[in-house]
């Protein structure tokens, strides 16, 4: 079975502070992606990456930045948190057409 | 960019009846994604349709894709309290979902006993 770890399932920060959620896929997947998830708007794309050291901005990329250093690793960085990024975030992969998805880590930034 | 509706929003359903669960697209799909979410969870890959016309089953839960490949409706036979939660169909625009997915907002579905 494929699966897609996320380092926490409920993180609370505070404003300003620098955050990093990681995500970690066990099957050698290329594709990788992080989605925010928020009432009324769904899931939204905010990076996703090709390969290693490769990244792609998504939908909405704007005080976010990522990283991957290795094929199994992809990490969300908020560089500054402010308490509109609280949201549910997601990390998903793909080999071929699937997408499979992380548990999701639940973002408080107070 | 794409867009997707969903419809309805929320299905309050009596266990044992069938439910429909609608996805329009705003431009021509090349891929169609349902999944399912469990409240607070991550999402449970469903099935992915492309071709006009083409229809999938699994289990209890049919999806079919139109020929004009806009429209996607997800349907569930027998409902049972295990098919509550939150329903989502994606889109593909890239023709092989390497750039990510686009999200209809969802439907959440309640069994009731």
């Amino acid at each position: 079975d494929v699966k897609v770890t996320q380092s926490s399932r409920y993180l609370v920060k505070r404003t300003g502070e620098k955050v990093f959620l990681e995500c970690v896929q066990d099957m050698d997947h290329e594709n990788m992606f992080w989605y925010r998830q928020d009432p009324g708007l769904g899931l939204r794309l905010i990076y996703f990456s090709y390969d290693v050291k490769m990244k792609e901005k998504g939908d909405i990329p704007e005080g976010y930045s990522v990283s991957r250093e290795k094929k199994e690793r992809f990490s969300l960085i908020l560089e500054s948190a402010s308490t509109n990024q609280t949201s549910m975030y997601l990390c998903a992969s793909r080999l071929h057409y699937e997408q499979y998805f992380g548990p999701g880590t639940r973002l408080t930034v107070t | 960019s794409q867009e997707l509706e969903q419809s309805p929003q929320s299905l309050i359903v009596q266990e044992g009846k069938n439910l429909t669960i609608n996805c329009t697209s705003s431009k021509t799909l090349y891929g169609l994604y349902w999944y399912k979410q469990k409240y607070g969870e991550g999402l449970i890959f469903l099935m992915m349709l492309q071709k006009g016309g083409e229809e999938k089953s699994h289990e209890k839960i049919t999806a079919k894709l139109d020929e004009k490949k806009q429209q996607s409706s997800l349907h569930i036979t027998a409902s049972q309290p295990s098919h509550a939660g939150i329903y989502l169909c994606g889109a593909d625009s890239s023709g092989g979902g390497a750039d990510g997915l686009t999200f209809g907002k969802g439907t959440h579905l309640i069994i009731q006993p």
